[in-house]
């Protein structure tokens, strides 16, 4: 049972804008920051969203990140067949004192 | 650029230990400290520790506290995982990573390794 709580899955078809949610507590989300990453098969994964809202250099300004109280979200628009993934969210726990994963919520593009 | 380059893949016996090693290059390797994520079959992302390329210090998981341990040699930038007394439910793919905050762990890594696969057997 992950800390953080993620829909295991979600799908879209290309072009459209689909949103993934991530929720917590105020140990975590709350009163942390939310990072985002894409992990398809059998490559690393690959950090998308960092500090709620950042993109690090090189990820397209399609993928965007929010956050409010406990929860945070993930979007993406113009969806692509290549963003086929799965999408995990973490942040740093306090009461745990450590960085935790949510559980993954996999993409699919009908 | 950063690069981080893990050994290859393992194959181990139940009860065996196993010893992974992260080879770092294109930065300066004791700022920044190194993360081990694990992603076992069928499962999401897994974060097992940290530890300070610069003083060694570490902060594991609860759940891999005392069979886990983490190295650092600085003379080869080259960090360590150890995991001991394996069980089957440790098959998995094991990452490292570095994040983008020296000296912490904020959970954001925008550089990881190419993954070593641990497959417990017997």
């Amino acid at each position: 049972q992950s800390v953080l709580t993620q829909p295991p899955s979600a799908s879209g078809t290309p072009g459209q804008r689909v949103t993934m949610s991530c929720s917590g507590s105020s140990s975590n989300i709350g009163s942390k920051t939310v990072n985002w990453y894409q992990h398809l098969p059998g490559a690393a994964p690959k950090l998308l969203i960092y500090s709620n809202t950042h993109r690090p250099s090189g990820v397209p300004d399609r993928f965007s990140g929010s956050k409010s109280g406990t929860s945070a979200s993930l979007a993406i628009s113009g969806l692509q067949s290549d963003d086929e993934a799965d999408y995990y969210c973490a942040a740093w726990d306090d009461s745990l004192n450590c960085p935790v994963f949510g559980g993954g919520t996999k993409l699919t593009v009908l | 650029q950063v690069q981080l380059v893990q050994s290859g893949g393992e194959v181990k016996n139940p009860g065996a230990s196993v010893k992974v090693s992260c080879k770092a290059s294109g930065y300066a390797f004791t700022t920044y400290g190194i993360t081990w994520v694990r992603q076992a079959p069928g499962q999401g992302l897994e974060w097992m520790g940290w530890i300070s390329t610069y003083n060694g210090n570490t902060n594991y998981a609860q759940k891999f506290q005392g069979r886990v341990t983490m190295t650092t040699d600085t003379s080869t930038n080259t960090v360590y995982l150890d995991l001991r007394s394996l069980r089957s439910d440790d098959t998995a793919f094991y990452y490292c990573a570095r994040g983008f905050t020296i000296g912490y762990d904020f959970g954001d890594y925008p550089y990881w390794g190419q993954g070593t696969l641990i497959t417990v057997a017997s």
